[in-house]
């Protein structure tokens, strides 16, 4: 089975500089993708970033960024330049890739508030 | 293209009663996951489907809950009867291909038991 911790409940951030937010994980399989989504207040979930067991760069999409570290099992997301609309809920979340279908295992979530 | 689209939006009804939700998935995405969030917990998976096939349905809580997917097209997700503990946000997600990254969810909805 798979887990995800997210260890940050909620944290405040200051308009215009960086968050890391942190998300360990566990499972025995050698195959298996992160990912983060955010749930803005409206309630969608929107994927931001993906990375894979095997990519060997840390993964990147413009202002978030992933630090990966596989021997720790652990899968920080960083958001450089916060700004207010990054105010949400935000998701560590894994899938482990088998043939049956990728169903997603969700950490509990991090709230961030960007203060202007 | 219209994105997943989750009705209601909310519902609330009383222990014991039955409530279907409805899921719309992106047109042409064969694969559609339902989740859900219990207050205070993790999302957690429910089931998933294969066109109109049940493809895993290992996160199904109980009996009470009876997901369809007719025609490989709209879902819908049966819960009957309503206990209190089934109240969260209900996640419904589609793809088209098998890699978790395309899964594009819907806005939920939200089901309260009183």
């Amino acid at each position: 089975a798979q887990k995800i911790t997210q260890t940050q409940p909620g944290m405040f951030v200051q308009e215009k500089e960086a968050v890391t937010l942190d998300c360990t994980y566990d499972t025995s399989d050698q195959s298996y993708g992160l990912f983060w989504y955010k749930q803005p207040s409206s309630g969608e979930m929107i994927f931001l970033i993906y990375q894979g067991s095997y990519d060997e760069q840390n993964a990147t999409e413009g202002r978030y960024s992933l630090n990966f570290q596989k021997a720790r099992k652990s899968a920080n997301l960083v958001i450089s330049a916060s700004q207010l609309g990054d105010s949400a809920m935000y998701f560590c979340a894994m899938s482990v890739f088998k043939a049956a279908g990728n169903k997603l295992t969700f950490g509990g979530g991090t709230r961030v508030l960007v203060k202007p | 293209e219209a994105g997943v689209t989750q009705f209601p939006s909310h519902s609330v009804i009383e222990k014991g009663q039955t409530v279907t939700l409805r899921c719309d998935p992106i047109s042409g995405h064969d694969n559609l996951y339902w989740y859900r969030r219990v207050m205070g917990k993790e999302i957690k998976f429910l089931l998933h489907f294969v066109k109109e096939s049940k493809q895993d349905e290992s996160g199904m809580p109980n009996n009470r809950f009876l997901a369809e997917r007719t025609g490989g097209t709209y879902s819908t997700l049966k819960v009957q009867p309503a206990e209190l503990e089934d109240s969260g946000v209900y996640f419904c997600a589609s793809s088209q291909g098998v890699l978790p990254y395309e899964q594009y969810f819907g806005p939920g909805t939200r089901l309260t038991v009183t």
